[in-house]
């Protein structure tokens, strides 16, 4: 079943615009990660945040977490065009041991206009 | 430092024919490695992962099968291809010095089956 729901599906904004995005998952987790992916490439892990973490910052990332609500989100400050790609949520959930297994949301795609 | 190689990039494969994608891990050991499938506009599904050499697990029942003939690699296969194989198929590893659970994606894979 899949474990992580995205929202906005899509989001448009001008360059210098903050950009939110929002994770929500079913299960206990581990951690909750983002990632970034570019057109036709690979995943680029931007941020790790843990259970027991409620805020975490990465240059003009910022996470956080709500364990009560099983939600977490994506806030990208000053926004470049460079920014421009999709963005998925993973959570890694209790129980997943030493696999490291992630289940993945269905991703955000973030257009940046310049 | 640690590298991922992924192969080849783009594939075009008629129905029927079998499939090997390979996928090796440098500047590591005894990595985790995982194999998703990314349908276009989706998100990642897990197909294999594998804790070490010979150890091959499962998520999704489906026309493929993986092995880890190695510590450090990682092969997808098929014996024969179906139209529903076409997709971005990534690999994937964790297991590194900065945190265990992120994962360091390769390239990826652009399969098309005619």
């Amino acid at each position: 079943s899949q474990q992580g729901e995205e929202d906005p599906q899509a989001l448009s904004i001008q360059e210098g615009e903050n950009a939110t995005m929002n994770c929500s998952y079913k299960t206990s987790i581990n951690n909750l990660q983002w990632y970034r992916q570019n057109s036709g490439r690979g995943l680029v892990h931007l941020i790790l945040i843990r259970s027991n973490e409620r805020e975490k910052h990465s240059g003009r990332l910022r996470v956080t977490l709500d364990t009560s609500k099983k939600s977490s989100s994506l806030l990208i400050t000053a926004s470049r065009a460079a920014d421009t790609a999709s963005y998925f949520c993973a959570s890694s959930t209790r129980g997943s041991g030493n696999t490291g297994k992630l289940i993945f949301g269905q991703g955000t795609t973030l257009q940046v206009k310049p | 430092s640690q590298t991922i190689h992924q192969w080849p990039a783009t594939l075009v494969q008629p129905v029927g024919s079998p499939l090997s994608l390979e996928c090796t891990v440098e500047g590591t050991s005894n990595p985790n490695l995982y194999w998703y499938r990314q349908a276009a506009g989706r998100g990642l599904q897990l197909l294999f992962y594998s804790v070490g050499i010979g150890q091959i697990s499962s998520e999704v029942p489906q026309n493929l099968s993986a092995s880890r003939p190695q510590d450090r690699q990682f092969i997808l296969s098929s014996k024969k291809l179906l139209l529903s194989d076409s997709g971005f198929y990534l690999c994937a590893w964790s297991g590194g010095p900065r945190d265990p659970y992120e994962q360091y994606f390769g390239p990826g894979t652009r399969l098309t089956v005619t």
